[in-house]
Parts: structure tokens; sequence; C-alpha cells
């Protein structure tokens, strides 16, 4: 079953936070996180086990709420790199994965 | 280390003819995916293989889609024949099992991605 992304789209400036949240009305084994820029491929940024753990990527970092069936990811002092659209990716056992619509993520100087 | 590669990347059919595309996938990894993502959506997976076997292709629409991977490493989609919703990116991953603190998963990586446009 699909995970729910929201928002759909974020506008930030440089410097500027922003959550992104994906949730699952099944129960998760993992949530992979994935960042696609316009015409590329997704490129993969980390992925967080049940166990409710954060896990970092320069100042991107996620949590999972094993309890809520719910992953965020957080964008600490957005950087123009960051724009793209991302995805959650959400696994119900170790090998498969279902992808949420993504968020698209706008950095303006 | 060398990337997923696909061929071709751009790829335009009209409706009701065949198609094929190609998927390199990183060295060593034994799983492999095909994807369909269609514009503004996220990767819906069509098929996926451990080595030469099918582990899962519920999604694949059978009448027309299909896909091998023959020797374990280098896959081919095929599409036949071809309709107007059919359009769209089509992308392989490969995968390496990795196991971290909390268990065991897979770690996807993507190809660049074929742009099918069907007329």
């Amino acid at each position: 079953q699909q995970p729910v992304q929201s928002p759909q789209a974020v506008i930030l400036r440089e410097g500027e936070d922003a959550v992104i949240n994906c949730s699952s009305s099944k129960a998760l084994y993992s949530v992979h996180w994935y960042r696609q820029k316009h015409g590329e491929a997704p490129v993969f940024l980390m992925i967080l086990l049940k166990g409710g753990e954060q896990k970092g990527h320069e100042k991107i970092s996620a949590s999972f709420n094993e309890k809520k069936q719910q992953s965020s990811l957080y964008l600490t002092a957005s950087q123009l790199s960051y724009s793209g659209t991302y995805f959650c990716g959400t696994g119900l056992n170790d090998y498969k994965l279902s992808f949420g619509a993504g968020t698209t993520v706008t950095v303006r100087a | 280390e060398a990337g997923v590669a696909q061929s071709p990347r751009y790829k335009i059919i009209e409706k009701r003819q065949s198609v094929a595309f190609w998927c390199n996938p990183i060295s060593g990894h034994a799983t492999l995916y095909w994807y369909q993502q269609i514009l503004g959506q996220g990767p819906k997976l069509l098929i996926q293989f451990q080595n030469n076997g099918v582990v899962d292709d519920s999604q694949l629409p059978k009448d027309r889609f299909s896909a091998e991977r023959l020797k374990g490493v280098d896959s081919t989609l095929k599409i036949q024949p071809a309709k107007l919703e059919d359009s769209a990116v089509y992308l392989c991953a490969s995968s390496s099992y990795m196991g971290t603190s909390g268990g065991y998963t897979y770690e996807q990586y993507f190809g660049p991605g074929t742009r099918l446009t069907v007329t």
C-alpha cells in the first residue's frame, strides 16, 4: 500500500527549515528516503529501520515513529542544492518498497 | 564504482508498437528492480528479480509487459503492444543486502531511466 506524503510541495528561502512527513496505514519494517532532481534518477539519502531510530545526512535528518507508522524528514538550514522531489519508500518486509507521491521542495536564494 | 546503466534514454513509439529497455546493474548486486514512474508520481514496482528468479511481479501487466534477467546480470523489459497510458519513465534499480544495527534491508541504486512516449 502506497504511503501518504505531506505536504505536496514546499517553498523555502535559503537557511530555512522544513519537515516532510510520510505515513503508512500498515506496520512498517523500514522507511527509505530518496531525492530526485528534475530529469534525473532518485538518489538514496537514508534508511530507517523499525525501532524509532534517527539518522542524518549532512543537515538532513529523519526519524521513524514505529507506533504511529510515520517517518519525518527534516531539512535544516536549507541550501539551494536541496531543491528536488523527496520520496519516501516504505517497506513492509526487508526487500520490497512502496513509494509515496513525493514532496517537491524549492529552495530560493 | 560504475552505476546502474540503462538504454535507451529516450524512446518515442506509436501505440500498438513494441519496445524494449535494457538494464545493467551494479556489479555484484543480486537484486534488480524495474519501476514505472508516471509524471508527478512516485516509482511503482513492476518486477523484482533475485539473481535469475522473479521475487515479485504482482503489479506487472502480464498481458503486455514481460521481463527477463538472463544469467543473473543484465535485464530487459519489453512492452508489446504499447498503449498511451504506458508513457512514463522506466527506472531500473539494483540493490545490495545490508546489515545495520536494527536489522537487514536493501539500499537501492537507480539508473538514469528511459523516458517512453507513446503517441
